[in-house]
């Protein structure tokens, strides 16, 4: 089946420094959503990609839909720590009606105040 | 609005035991997943239904049954629970008319252990 390839599996910054996650995969998908799960929590979508090439704010999250739709990336803007959580990328084929995320392993990002 | 609630929120059984973990939505969402949750394996679907009374397997479906008898309910069945089968379980829904986001709402997860 698809796999999605997520790095760096944890991060443990500084408040105020900027943030870079990835995801990679050996096939092409045709949406790239990133979520964000705190403790206890289910996960939350940040930020929805469409497009190949597409580059998507909110807020102080930035994320790109590489051109090879095989890849995407999600940049966090001056860490704060309520930025603390684990973040997911998840990959989509809508073939059909049948609608199935997969997604990669995550990554933890802890923020010291 | 609750959004997508799950019941119970913990749980522990022993090898063997049967149990049932009840996903339900008042979105009026036509599609609805079930995943596990564990440690350095991101979430795994288990089984997923497009709607009442039809469901389907995910990528690790063994060891578990579904059923969608009502559109707002999506139970998952364990029959005879494995310690393997401890994690945390997760329940999503879709709208099948929201082609602009693709959001999955997720519920705030089942926490189970099989001693």
């Amino acid at each position: 089946g698809q796999q999605l390839n997520q790095s760096p599996q944890s991060m443990f910054i500084q408040e105020g420094e900027d943030v870079s996650m990835n995801c990679t995969s050996s096939s092409i998908f045709n949406t790239w959503l990133w979520y964000k799960q705190e403790p206890g929590e289910g996960p939350v979508l940040l930020i929805a990609l469409y497009k190949a090439g597409e580059l998507t704010s909110n807020g102080r999250l930035t994320a790109q839909f590489g051109i090879t739709r095989k890849d995407s990336f999600l940049n966090i803007s001056a860490s704060i720590p309520s930025d603390v959580g684990i973040y997911f990328c998840a990959g989509l084929n809508s073939g059909g009606s049948n609608y199935k995320l997969t997604f990669g392993k995550g990554t933890l990002l802890t923020v010291n105040p | 609005n609750a959004g997508v609630t799950q019941t119970p929120k913990f749980r522990v059984l022993k090898t063997g035991q049967s149990m049932t973990l009840l996903c339900a939505q008042d979105m009026n969402h036509e599609y609805m997943y079930w995943y596990r949750q564990d440690p350095g394996m991101g979430l795994r679907l288990i089984h997923y239904s497009v709607g009442e009374g039809t469901t389907a397997k995910g990528e690790v479906p063994d060891g578990y049954n579904v059923s969608r008898l009502k559109k707002q309910n999506f139970l998952l069945g364990l029959e005879s629970a494995a310690p393997s089968q401890t994690s945390v379980y997760f329940c999503a829904s879709r709208s099948l008319r929201d082609r602009v986001t693709d959001t999955q709402y997720f519920g705030p997860g089942t926490r189970l252990t099989v001693l």
